[in-house]
C-alpha cells in the first residue's frame, strides 16, 4: 500500500500567516490527493481534490499544488477560523491512506 | 442532498464483533460509479481508512485489517454495514462512513461524510 507522509505534525502560526503543509507518497500518485480540514468533534470536510482543485464553497486563501510524490497545501493567510487539523489523503490506489494529520495551533 | 449518519452500539467488551450501520440518502448504491467507505479516527490520532464497497459489489479492504473486516450493501434499504470481529481496546476510536464515487476510473475524494459514531472497547 501507499505511504503517506505528512509534516509537520503540529505548527503553530498567527493570524495572518502563511502556512504550508506538505504530504509525501511513498511512490507517485498521479495528482490522485485531498486535503482536509477537521475540527474536534467533526467530520473531516474536504477542501481540495485533485491536488490542486478547490472544493466547492472553500475560501480561495487554500490552494494545492505538487506532483510526482510530493504535495503541499498552503494557507495564504490564516483566518482565525482555520486553526484546526489537516489531513492528506491518497485515492490513486484502491487502498486508500491518509497521512499522519498536522495540527495548526494559534501562535 | 447526501446524507449518511452512522448507527451502532457505543460499547464492545474485548474479542466481539462490532457491527456498525450506515443508512443514507440523496444517492443510491446501484448507480455505476458509487461507493460508501468506511474510516476511523481513535481519539486524538489520525484518520485510518478501513473498507470501502462499490455499487458493484467490488470491495475494498485495508491490508492491515482486512482479517477482521467485512463490509456489505443493502442496496434496498440505503444501507452498509461493517463488521469487524475480535475486538481489541485499541480499536476504541469514532468511525465514519463517507460518499465516493469513480468518475473515469478515478476514485473521488470523500466529498460526504456521516457525523462519526464513537465505538469504545471496554470490559
Amino acid at each position: 500500500d501507499i505511504q503517506m507522509t505528512q509534516s509537520p505534525s503540529s505548527l503553530s502560526a498567527s493570524v495572518g500567516d502563511r502556512v504550508t503543509i506538505t504530504c509525501r507518497a511513498s511512490q507517485g500518485i498521479s495528482n490522485s490527493l485531498a486535503w482536509y480540514q477537521q475540527k474536534p468533534g467533526k467530520a473531516p470536510k474536504l477542501l481540495l481534490y485533485a491536488a490542486s482543485r478547490l472544493e466547492s464553497g472553500v475560501p480561495s486563501r487554500f490552494s494545492g499544488s505538487g506532483s510526482g510524490t510530493d504535495y503541499t497545501l498552503t494557507i495564504s493567510s490564516l483566518q482565525p477560523e482555520d486553526f484546526a487539523s489537516y489531513y492528506c489523503q491518497q485515492s490513486y490506489s484502491t487502498l486508500i491512506t491518509f497521512g499522519q494529520g498536522t495540527r495548526l495551533e494559534i501562535k | 442532498q447526501i446524507t449518511l449518519k452512522e448507527s451502532g452500539p457505543t460499547l464492545v467488551k474485548p474479542t466481539q464483533t462490532l457491527t456498525l450501520t450506515c443508512t443514507f440518502s440523496g444517492f443510491s448504491l446501484s448507480t455505476s460509479g458509487v461507493g460508501v467507505g468506511w474510516i476511523r479516527q481513535p481519539p486524538g490520532k489520525a484518520l485510518e481508512w478501513l473498507a470501502l464497497i462499490y455499487w458493484d459489489d467490488d470491495k475494498r479492504y485495508s491490508p492491515s485489517l482486512k482479517s477482521r473486516l467485512t463490509i456489505t450493501k443493502d442496496t434496498s434499504k440505503n444501507q452498509v454495514v461493517l463488521t469487524m470481529t475480535n475486538m481489541d481496546p485499541v480499536d476504541t476510536a469514532t468511525y465514519y462512513c463517507a460518499h465516493a464515487e469513480t468518475v473515469a476510473g478515478t476514485l473521488s475524494p470523500f466529498r460526504y461524510w456521516g457525523q462519526g459514531a464513537l465505538v469504545t472497547v471496554s470490559s
